[in-house]
Order: C-alpha cells, then structure tokens, then sequence
C-alpha cells in the first residue's frame, strides 16, 4: 500500500464548477499537508500549505484536513480553463524533515470553457 | 520565494552515457533536493544536497548512480550516469521556503 493514494484522473468539468481533489494516506504521523499545481513541461507550484487539521482559504482554493479519517481534500470554486493542470498532494511528519515530501500520484484537471 | 533556474529544460541521451542537470537559486539556501518524476507516477526524492558535505541518498538511489555536486549555497548539480531507458524521467531540484517547497521547472531525459 502505498503512503499516499490520490486518484490520476483524469477529470474533466466545465468551465465553473466546483471541483473536489481528494488524497488519502496511511501515515498518521503526518502532520503538514501540501497541494501544488503542475502545469505541463513546468515544476510543481505551491498552491496551498496546512498544518494539522481544520480549513485553509485562499481565494477559489480551500483546502480541508482531516486527520481521524487520513483524508485531505482542495476544492477550486468557480473552475477557470486556466486551472487545467495536475494537481498533486505532497505530506510530511516534520516541516523540516530535509525536502522529504511524500508526494501523491497526481490528478490531471481539464476545466472545458 | 526563491527562484530556481534548472537546465538543461530536456534532453534525449543515448543509453551508456552521462547526463549532468544544473541548479541555480537566486538566493543562499543551506539544502537543496533532487526528485525524480517518472511517467505517471508521484515524485520521489533522490538526495539531499547539503553544502560542504556528501550528498544524503534516499533508499534505492546511490551515489555511483546519481552523483551530486554541491560547491557553494546557491548551486547543485545532479548527474545521471550510465544511463538506461528507465532512467526516462523528469528530475527536479527542490528548495525549502517560509511556506513550503519550491520546485524548479524539470529536466524531462529520454534515454534511448
């Protein structure tokens, strides 16, 4: 099994629909909880950073943790075309654990005008 | 947060050789990481780059496979060596900010 599940997708919406990104893990050490977008032949960007469980608003993302169930979620409100890009979970037991994120599969996002 | 320059952006590289990817931040960061991307699956890291000392190596990387260079705060270099065609990949370098990693733009290597 592996320490992180995120499901590849792909998923595909119209243009403003509310989408749901959901990442599931085993390790409940875990403790700070990443989401980045990865547009095509770029790195990976941080979108949004959360520690320990509760909501984190900014903007259209809002990204939830639940730490009972070992479930993390970003939803995108009002989805734009230019929100098309993988979106990939990334965890952590310490903050400064030496760069060693654990990085979910990645889910491909298609937001269709 | 920092900026990271990464080259080459690709390459296609005959099976046997060497490729080295280079990492320029714009700024002093004490660590600097190497991930690897391959089709379809999460990134992995490789190594931690630390200046001034030997590269840390997760398991399954070793230092004979992935060399890395880590001359001054700034720079890092990672090669791939003796190369085979699962070597296909994209590889990142990494450094850590105030609220959470930065990621170069990738090298995306086909090994042919």
């Amino acid at each position: 099994q592996k320490e992180v599940e995120q499901d590849p997708g792909p998923l595909s919406v119209p243009e403003g629909a509310i989408v749901s990104l959901n990442c599931t893990y085993s390790n409940s050490a875990f403790q700070y909880f990443m989401w980045y977008r990865q547009y095509s032949r770029k790195g990976p960007e941080l979108l949004m950073y959360t520690y320990s469980s509760g909501n984190k608003e900014d903007g259209r993302f809002t990204a939830q943790v639940d730490k009972s169930s070992k479930y993390i979620s970003l939803f995108i409100r009002d989805s734009q075309p230019s929100d098309s890009a993988t979106y990939l979970c990334a965890m952590s037991v310490y903050y400064n654990q030496g760069g060693k994120l654990i990085f979910g599969q990645g889910t491909e996002l298609s937001v269709k005008p | 947060s920092a900026v990271i320059s990464q080259k080459p952006s690709r390459d296609i590289c005959q099976r046997g050789t060497s490729l080295t990817i280079q990492c320029q931040v714009d700024s002093q960061v004490t660590m600097m990481f190497w991930y690897r991307q391959q089709p379809g699956q999460s990134l992995t890291l490789i190594a931690t780059a630390n200046q001034g000392s030997e590269a840390t190596y997760e398991s399954g990387f070793v230092i004979d496979k992935f060399p890395i260079s880590r001359p001054n705060l700034t720079f890092s270099t990672l090669t791939v060596s003796n190369m085979s065609p699962e070597d296909s990949s994209i590889y990142l370098c990494s450094v850590q900010g105030a609220d959470g990693y930065t990621f170069g733009s990738g090298t995306r290597l086909t090994v042919v």
